[in-house]
């Protein structure tokens, strides 16, 4: 499968807990991003990456949140001491900075994060 | 910063009959406009999407109009079909500094045979 994946694609932790998800976008793709969805609702902007630079956080993401892309390719999203409102849909998106074509952002299969 | 409304949230449509979904934007900056659909559980799936120097783009049943002047999107669906039936999430992208895609609140289509 070429498309983006995430890992793992279910969690559930209790409240207090760190957790650490995974992205792989798709590989010749230099923009990452990072949106939360919950029930009802369409994903939300949390941040992005172009290449290895993080670029434009939300105000969504608060300070337990952090992200990284250390090598350009795979992206880490760390939540630490976890609350019940962190309860939602942690999906990735790829996209080409390439010819002008960099507006098409393809999702993975997103992360169910479930804090009790 | 961005605000799109989507309406309606629920739209019940006999099969064969067209579908019509409506998106408002207030950042007149908005340049690129996508249509997502996303089945129960799954992720969503890029479908057509149009830019802000075109006015109307088709895609064999599908078709989305766009009316800068107005700030307002539509994805029209003919011939529906069951497979249809999914949500539906319309978005606009400014970039700028704020390269997320804003996204409204969903429709949910739901196909009557």
């Amino acid at each position: 499968d070429t498309g983006v994946s995430q890992n793992p694609r279910h969690k559930i932790t209790k409240r207090g807990q760190n957790v650490t998800f995974r992205c792989d976008p798709i590989s010749e793709h230099n923009r990452l991003y990072w949106y939360r969805q919950t029930l009802g609702q369409g994903p939300e902007f949390l941040t992005y990456f172009q290449n290895e630079a993080q670029l434009e956080k939300s105000r969504l993401l608060s300070d337990r949140f952090s992200a990284e892309r250390p090598k350009g390719s795979f992206s880490t999203l760390e939540i630490q001491r976890t609350e019940q409102g962190d309860s939602a849909m942690y999906l990735c998106a790829s996209s080409s900075l390439d010819r002008g074509l960099n507006y098409e952002q393809y999702f993975g299969p997103g992360t169910r994060l479930t804090v009790t | 910063g961005e605000n799109v409304e989507q309406h309606p949230s629920t739209l019940s449509v006999q099969e064969g009959d067209s579908a019509v979904i409506k998106c408002t934007y207030s950042d007149s900056a908005s340049n690129y406009f996508p249509w997502y659909k996303q089945e129960l559980g799954k992720r969503p799936q890029l479908i057509i999407d149009i830019r802000s120097n075109v006015g109307e783009k088709k895609d064999q049943r599908i078709a989305v109009t766009l009316n800068k002047t107005a700030k307002h999107f539509s994805l029209h669906i003919t011939e529906t079909q069951p497979e249809d039936s999914a949500v539906y999430f319309c978005a606009a992208y400014s970039g700028g500094g704020a390269d997320g895609l804003t996204f409204g609140k969903g429709t949910h289509l739901i196909i009557q045979p």
